[in-house]
C-alpha cells in the first residue's frame, strides 16, 4: 500500500511557466512534508519543506501548498527553467511518532522544462 | 546544505561475491543513517535505519544476514551485500542526519551491477 502518490509519472511545460507538481498520501500521521530534486545516477537534494502547521512555505522559485484536509501538497515551480528538468519527489514523515522518524517516498514526477 | 559522500559511484561484482558500499558524512556527525534502494521508475525504499554504536532497524522484508550495515562512528556507515546475486543488482542511496530535528543529506548513490 502506498501511503505516498505521485500520480503524474512525467510533466512538460515550456520555459518560463509554471510547473505544478502533486502528491497525495494517506498516513494521517505525516506531519512533515519535503520535495526532493534528483538528476540520474545521483542522490535527491533537499529542495523545501512543510511542517503540518502551515499551509504553505516558499523559498526563491519554489512554493509548496498542503491541504492538510484534502492530504494533498503540491510544489510550484516559478518561473520554470530547463535546470528545473529532474526528478522530483514528494516525501513524507510522522516526526511527532520519534526520534528515528523515516521518510516515505512517492514514485517520483519526471519534469521537462523545454527552452 | 552538508555534504554526504557515498563510495563508490558504480560497481560491478561476480554473483556470489560480496560488496561494501561506504557512507560518509563529511563536515558534521551523524547520528543517524539511512540506507534506501531505488528499482528503475520506483520510489526510494527504505531498507534499514541505522544509530551509531547501536544495530541497524531493518524494514519489513529487507534480510539483514544479506545486507550488512555497520554504522561504527558518526561520520561513516558501510552497508555490506553479501553473496550478491543478479537480482540485488540496483541503486542504493544512504543519507545521513545529525539530529532527529534536522533534515537528512543524501549520498550521490551507488549503482550494483551484479553479473
Amino acid at each position: 500500500d502506498q501511503q505516498v502518490k505521485q500520480n503524474s509519472p512525467s510533466l512538460s511545460v515550456q520555459e518560463g511557466r509554471i510547473s505544478i507538481l502533486n502528491c497525495d498520501y494517506t498516513n494521517s500521521m505525516f506531519d512533515y512534508f519535503l520535495w526532493y530534486k534528483k538528476y540520474p545516477a545521483e542522490g535527491p537534494t533537499f529542495l523545501i519543506s512543510i511542517s503540518s502547521i502551515k499551509d504553505k512555505n516558499e523559498d526563491g522559485r519554489f512554493t509548496v501548498f498542503l491541504n492538510k484536509s484534502a492530504k494533498h501538497l503540491s510544489l510550484h515551480i516559478v518561473p520554470s527553467q530547463p535546470g528545473d528538468s529532474a526528478v522530483y519527489f514528494c516525501a513524507a514523515s510522522a516526526r511527532s511518532g520519534g526520534s528515528n522518524y523515516k521518510l516515505t517516498f512517492g514514485k517520483g514526477t519526471l519534469l521537462t522544462v523545454n527552452p | 546544505g552538508a555534504v554526504v559522500s557515498q563510495h563508490p559511484s558504480r560497481v560491478i561484482c561476480k554473483s556470489g561475491t560480496s560488496v561494501k558500499i561506504e557512507c560518509r558524512s563529511l563536515d558534521f556527525q551523524a547520528t543517524t543513517m539511512f540506507w534506501y534502494r531505488q528499482f528503475p521508475k520506483q520510489s526510494l525504499m527504505l531498507m534499514a535505519t541505522s544509530n551509531e554504536g547501536s544495530k541497524a532497524t531493518y524494514e519489513q522484508g529487507v534480510e539483514k544476514d544479506k545486507f550488512l550495515i555497520n554504522h561504527a562512528s558518526l561520520t561513516l556507515s558501510t552497508l555490506t551485500v553479501t553473496s550478491a546475486h543478479p537480482e540485488d543488482s540496483s541503486f542504493y542511496i544512504c543519507s545521513a542526519r545529525e539530529f532527529s530535528n534536522t533534515e537528512a543529506f543524501f549520498g550521490q548513490g551507488t549503482r550494483l551491477t551484479v553479473v
